[in-house]
C-alpha cells in the first residue's frame, strides 16, 4: 500500500516569488510520481510525472519537481509564481504494475498568489 | 477534440432518492475511474474498471454503484444507503501505464 502526506494545505505567496510544494510519499515498493493542478469547480490536470530516468522533471506552466528516492519526497517548484498560478495542487502516486494501478493521493496544497 | 465529459455539472438530491452521474470518454481508454472530492480529504477512488463488464470497488464503495457495458461509458449512481453524498464527484480514464485523464466533475447536494 502506498501513502502521500502533503505537508502543507495552504500556501500564500506574493507574485513573483519562488514557490516550493512539498509531498511526501510512503511505499514499500517503488512507484511512479505525478502532480495534478485543479482550479476551481474544474478537473485535475497532469503537471507532470515521474516514471523514471532523471529526477528533476519539468512540467507545464513552469513548474518543476525533483524526485529524491532517499527522502521519499517529489517537492513541487516554480522560480517565479503568477496570479493564475492560483489553484489546488495534488501530489500522487502509483505502483508501475499490478492489477489495480491505482492513484493514491495526497490531501492537497491550496497555493494563493497574492498581488 | 477527445475528452471526458461529465453530466451534469451541480445535480441536486432529495432524501431516499437514487441519482446517476454520467462518464463518457472518446479517448479509446480501457480504464475508468470514479473519485469522491471532500475538502480537506484529497480524491478518495469509489471504483473502477479496467474492461468493459468489470468493475473492482474502491476504498469508499458503500453506497454506490456502477456499471461498464460500453468502453465509452462509466456511470455512478449514488444511491439512497449512501447517507453522505454531498461531494465532487470526479471521473477520469485512462491508457495502461498511462496517467489518468479527467472530467470538469459533478457536484452533488442534498435538499
Amino acid at each position: 500500500a502506498q501513502s502521500v502526506t502533503q505537508l502543507d494545505s495552504q500556501v500564500p505567496v506574493f507574485e513573483e516569488a519562488p514557490v516550493e510544494l512539498r509531498c511526501n510519499y510512503s511505499s514499500s515498493v517503488s512507484v511512479y510520481l505525478f502532480w495534478y493542478v485543479q482550479y476551481p469547480n474544474q478537473g485535475l490536470q497532469l503537471l507532470l510525472k515521474y516514471l523514471s530516468g532523471s529526477t528533476l522533471v519539468k512540467g507545464i506552466n513552469g513548474f518543476e519537481a525533483e524526485f529524491n528516492k532517499s527522502q521519499t519526497s517529489f517537492h513541487l517548484r516554480k522560480p517565479s509564481v503568477h496570479i493564475s498560478d492560483t489553484a489546488e495542487y495534488f501530489c500522487a502516486v502509483r505502483p508501475p504494475s499490478g492489477s489495480a494501478r491505482q492513484l493514491t493521493f495526497g490531501s492537497g496544497t491550496q497555493l494563493t498568489v497574492l498581488p | 477534440d477527445g475528452g471526458i465529459t461529465q453530466s451534469p455539472k451541480y445535480l441536486f438530491r432529495k432524501e431516499g432518492q437514487n441519482v446517476t452521474l454520467s462518464c463518457e470518454q472518446n479517448l479509446n481508454h480501457d480504464a475508468m475511474y470514479w473519485y469522491r472530492q471532500d475538502p480537506g480529504q484529497g480524491l478518495r477512488l469509489i471504483y473502477y474498471s479496467q474492461i468493459v463488464n468489470d468493475f473492482q470497488k474502491g476504498d469508499i464503495a458503500e453506497g454506490y454503484s456502477v456499471s461498464r457495458e460500453k468502453k465509452e461509458s462509466f456511470p455512478l449512481t449514488v444511491t439512497s444507503a449512501q447517507k453522505n453524498p454531498t461531494a465532487f464527484y470526479l471521473c477520469a480514464s485512462a491508457l495502461t501505464d498511462q496517467p489518468q485523464h479527467f472530467g470538469d466533475g459533478t457536484r452533488l447536494s442534498i435538499l
